[in-house]
């Protein structure tokens, strides 16, 4: 149990072009997404914390408006880097909390942007 | 303000030795959540333990065992005959405990087995 997928695994896109990461909890109800980048050889870095039906909170630093955060039910969170650059080039993973308070992490989305 | 620190960078050891994974933490909780995550070259976390504060039962599981130290608010792993498939980042992380927030992780620096055969 306590499975999260994420979507794509790996994407390569130009700069200057949005790409969305989907985040899934397969069997059960996640009322809280977290997003987090890692560079190599680096710890995790939260950017934000998703609420279903609610807003999502970005970490400081983290641009809202760059990182587009959509938690539109209690299995699946979106995260949409918009206007993608070189600089945005990461691994990014997204984590979901069970009702048990454990965070269950998807296998991570690599993105390079040329 | 919470802190986790991983002291250990990096640990190499000679396949079937038995490792030690140090982490020590900081939090004014008198109530939390501590964690550890494996990160294989694939780059998932995988979930290994949960530990509430006021447990300080040690644990194990298999080749897996936990320390849980709250005087010296350690929570140290230790991996009994090691196998290559043990190598990878191991993360030890802290979190709020129910009610307190929004159950944000704060994670270690992580730190690198690598288990020659």
């Amino acid at each position: 149990g306590a499975v999260v997928s994420q979507h794509p695994s790996r994407v390569i896109c130009k700069s200057g072009t949005s790409v969305k990461i989907e985040c899934r909890s397969l069997d059960f109800q996640a009322t809280t997404m977290f997003w987090y980048r890692q560079f190599p050889k680096q710890s995790l870095m939260l950017m934000a914390t998703s609420n279903e039906g609610s807003k999502a909170t970005y970490e400081q630093g983290v641009e809202k408006d760059k990182f587009l955060i959509n938690h539109a039910s209690l299995t699946l969170s979106t995260l949409t880097v918009t206007s993608a650059h070189p600089e945005d080039s990461s691994f990014y993973i997204c984590s979901a909390r069970d009702w048990g308070d454990t965070q269950y992490f998807g296998p991570g989305t690599r993105l390079t942007v040329l | 303000a919470q802190k986790v620190t991983q002291a250990q960078t990096e640990i190499s050891v000679v396949e079937k030795e038995d490792v030690t994974l140090d982490c020590v933490y900081e939090t004014r909780d008198t109530t939390y959540y501590l964690f550890w995550y494996k990160q294989p070259p694939s780059g998932e976390l995988v979930f290994l333990i949960r530990r509430n504060s006021f447990d300080e039962q040690n644990e194990i599981s298999g080749r897996y065992s936990w320390n849980f130290q709250k005087s010296t608010s350690s929570f140290n792993f230790t991996i009994t005959a090691s196998q290559v498939v043990d190598s990878a980042v191991y993360f030890c992380a802290l979190s709020e405990a129910p009610g307190a927030g929004s159950y944000q992780l704060t994670f270690g620096k992580g730190t690198k087995l690598s288990v020659i055969p």
